[in-house]
């Protein structure tokens, strides 16, 4: 069974930097592209960033390059979002998710972040 | 910038009916289309790519027409499980609709 489980979310500061982590079992994480998708209850569903198997291809929404990069390490089956600068509209549900032809197979059950002071 | 448009914001219907939820965008994107759903607190659930292939596990009930800039999910027969919200998503670049809620009437 395909599992991705989102950790790192929480309350931070505008300024402040959270990682985001999403651990992936059941299938072959190294063989799938992969993507961090947002949602906040004004803006709806946002893709954020997308990185290829091997780590060497990374893709960021205009909007946000500079402050969030997408990486991921093979070799735990993890996928990571560093998110730096953080202002209020970023405060929205993070998902992992399988990107297939630009696609979103599974996703994880979300992790909330909050950019509040 | 390409955009979504789906209607009806909301579509309030019974169990046994049949939905059309409807999406609309701004240019053609030949047939490169999906539509997901989501419940409350749960994650989106992938339903239909490329406009009419359904995902596996997913019920016959489910459709996807369209071609161009009009698009279509039906639900042949609603089961009280598909109350939910539905969100229709282009491939390139990667946008989402602002979604069709469908509820009980």
């Amino acid at each position: 069974e395909v599992q991705l489980v989102e950790s790192g979310g929480g309350l931070v500061q505008p300024g402040g930097s959270l990682r985001l982590s999403c651990a992936a079992s059941g299938f072959t994480f190294s063989d799938h592209w992969m993507a961090w998708v947002r949602q906040t209850p004004v803006k709806g569903l946002e893709w954020v960033a997308a990185i290829n198997k091997d780590g060497g291809d990374k893709h960021h929404v205009d909007s946000l390059k500079g402050r969030f990069t997408i990486s991921r390490d093979n070799a735990k089956n993890s996928l990571y979002l560093q998110m730096n600068n953080l202002r209020a509209e970023d405060t929205a549900v993070y998902y992992c998710a399988n990107q297939r032809y630009n696609y979103f197979d599974y996703w994880g059950q979300g992790t909330q972040v909050t950019v509040s002071s | 910038e390409i955009g979504l448009t789906q209607s009806p914001a909301t579509l309030s219907l019974s169990p046994g009916d049949r939905a059309t939820l409807s999406c609309r965008v701004s240019q053609s994107i030949d047939t490169y289309l999906a539509w997901y759903q989501q419940k409350p607190g749960q994650a989106p659930r992938l339903l239909i790519y490329d406009t009419s292939n359904r995902a596996p596990g997913i019920p016959a009930r489910f459709s996807g027409s369209g071609s161009g800039t009009d698009f279509a999910l039906t639900i042949s027969s609603l089961e009280p499980e598909d109350f939910a919200f539905y969100y229709c998503q282009q491939r390139s670049p990667i946008t989402f609709g602002q979604g069709t809620r469908l509820e009980i009437k």
